[in-house]
């Protein structure tokens, strides 16, 4: 069974900081890894990951693959309000199927 | 990209009765996906709905409870049937564009409330 697990489950961090949120996963024939950022109700795409060390950047944030480790790292920097939500990974693995991962609930804090 | 319309975006239904959300696409895509969105929780996904085909549904989810139509390339609904409080979730649909059907979009998901 495809597992996705990340961390930390919820973050609070001050305006201004960086952070880091991470994703672990297990998946028996990977084809990507995925990010989004859900505010309310639809997550909002942000990156695909398929080939390792190859770091995407989107502004202030960027993420990164270790496909030898089975991990991914999304970053943030300068973080502003704005940015609180609950930050979901997922895997695409088979037939295009997604396992997502509980998610990062993060908080930034005026 | 895909631009998604999905709809309604909130109910509230008795238990008993049935609700059907549709999912509109402004492209044709050949995987369209429901997934389901239980309160804190994940998204868990339900079915694969292929145009011209039977869904295929997720270990746990049944035919029966949530029927799936898939008519066209750009149209799909999810039926939420014989409600009860459990059911109560956001729904969501999703496509996969791009070549290799990776980057999965979504509606605006349907906040649905069993009472």
């Amino acid at each position: 069974e495809d597992k996705v697990v990340q961390s930390p489950l919820s973050l609070v961090v001050h305006e201004g900081d960086t952070v880091t949120l991470n994703c672990s996963y297990e998946v028996t024939n990977f084809r990507s890894l995925l990010w989004y950022k859900q505010e309310k109700k639809a997550p909002t795409f942000l990156f695909m990951l398929t080939s390792s060390g190859i770091e995407k950047k989107s502004g202030r944030l960027s993420s990164i693959l270790d496909k030898k480790e089975l991990f991914s790292i999304l970053n943030i920097t300068a973080t502003q309000t704005g940015d609180s939500a609950v930050y979901l990974c997922a895997v695409e693995s088979g037939y295009s199927t997604l396992t997502f991962g509980k998610g990062t609930m993060l908080l930034v804090s005026p | 990209s895909a631009v998604i319309s999905q709809k309604p975006s909130r109910d509230i239904c008795q238990r008993g009765t049935s609700l059907t959300i549709q999912c509109q696409v402004d492209s044709q895509v050949t995987m369209m996906f429901w997934y389901r969105q239980q309160p804190g929780q994940s998204l868990t996904l339900i079915a694969t709905a292929n145009q011209g085909s039977e869904a295929t549904y997720e270990s746990g989810f049944v035919i029966d409870k949530f029927p799936i139509s898939r008519p066209n390339l750009t149209f799909s609904t999810l039926t939420v049937s014989n409600m009860s409080p459990e059911d109560s979730s956001i729904y969501l649909c999703s496509v996969g564009v791009g070549s290799m059907n990776t980057e999965a979009f979504f509606g605006q998901g349907t906040r649905l409330t069993v009472v």
